[in-house]
């Protein structure tokens, strides 16, 4: 399977745990994107970074809220102190090139988080 | 401040006939616009998209057409199939590739019957 691929597609955790996500980009794409989507709700841009930078991150929460896309390996979505309103789908995307028409995000099956 | 408006939650379509959905938006720095098809328990899947240089976008059974004054556009499906039957996203983008990130509707679940 080339697409995105996200882990786990399910992750249960207490409040005030921390929760993290993980994204695999397609083959070939160096763009990631995070979104977070609450039930009856349209998916909400979160962040979106390159290699070893963040490009965009003004729709994260400022506090409990990181995300990295190291040199090597998945770009991770970390929550630190869960709480019951981070329950959530969490989707990633990555496309291959910035700027480029025809080149659209394509996203990954998400993590369904819930907070007990 | 919902800038992507996709006002009817849900819509039903006799298979065979076409499908129509709608999506209104409020920013017009917005360029370039795409439709996603969701399943349950699936990521969206990318149907079709449309430059704001352009009026019309055509791929198959599926048709985009923008109307830049009324800041609108639809999606029309036809003939409208079972497969069809998912929950659609109009998303919006600032940046000519859609690199930037999306601004989504909350989506219009289609229903088509047989």
């Amino acid at each position: 399977n080339a697409g995105v691929m996200q882990n786990p597609r399910h992750l249960v955790r207490r409040r005030g745990q921390e929760a993290r996500l993980r994204c695999s980009p397609m083959k070939g794409h160096s763009h990631v994107y995070w979104y977070r989507q609450l039930p009856e709700e349209g998916l909400k841009f979160m962040v979106y970074l390159q290699k070893e930078n963040i490009i965009d991150e003004s729709g994260m929460p400022k506090e409990r809220f990181s995300a990295e896309f190291p040199k090597e390996g998945p770009s991770i979505l970390r929550i630190q102190q869960v709480v019951r309103g981070d329950s959530a789908a969490y989707f990633c995307a990555s496309s291959p090139t910035a700027g480029v028409v025809g080149q659209p995000q394509h996203f990954g099956d998400g993590t369904r988080l819930s907070i007990l | 401040d919902q800038q992507v408006k996709q006002n009817s939650p849900s819509l039903s379509v006799q298979e065979g006939r076409i499908s129509i959905l709608n999506c209104d938006y409020t920013n017009s720095m917005f360029d370039y616009f795409l439709w996603y098809k969701k399943y349950p328990a699936e990521g969206p899947t990318f149907l079709i998209s449309i430059s704001s240089i352009k009026d019309k976008n055509e791929d198959g059974r599926f048709t985009v057409f923008l109307n830049k004054s009324a800041k609108h556009l639809s999606l029309h499906i036809v003939p409208s199939q079972p497969g069809d039957s998912a929950v659609y996203f109009c998303a919006a983008s600032l940046s000519g590739g859609g690199a930037d990130g999306l601004t989504f509707g909350k989506g219009t679940h289609l229903i088509i019957q047989p």
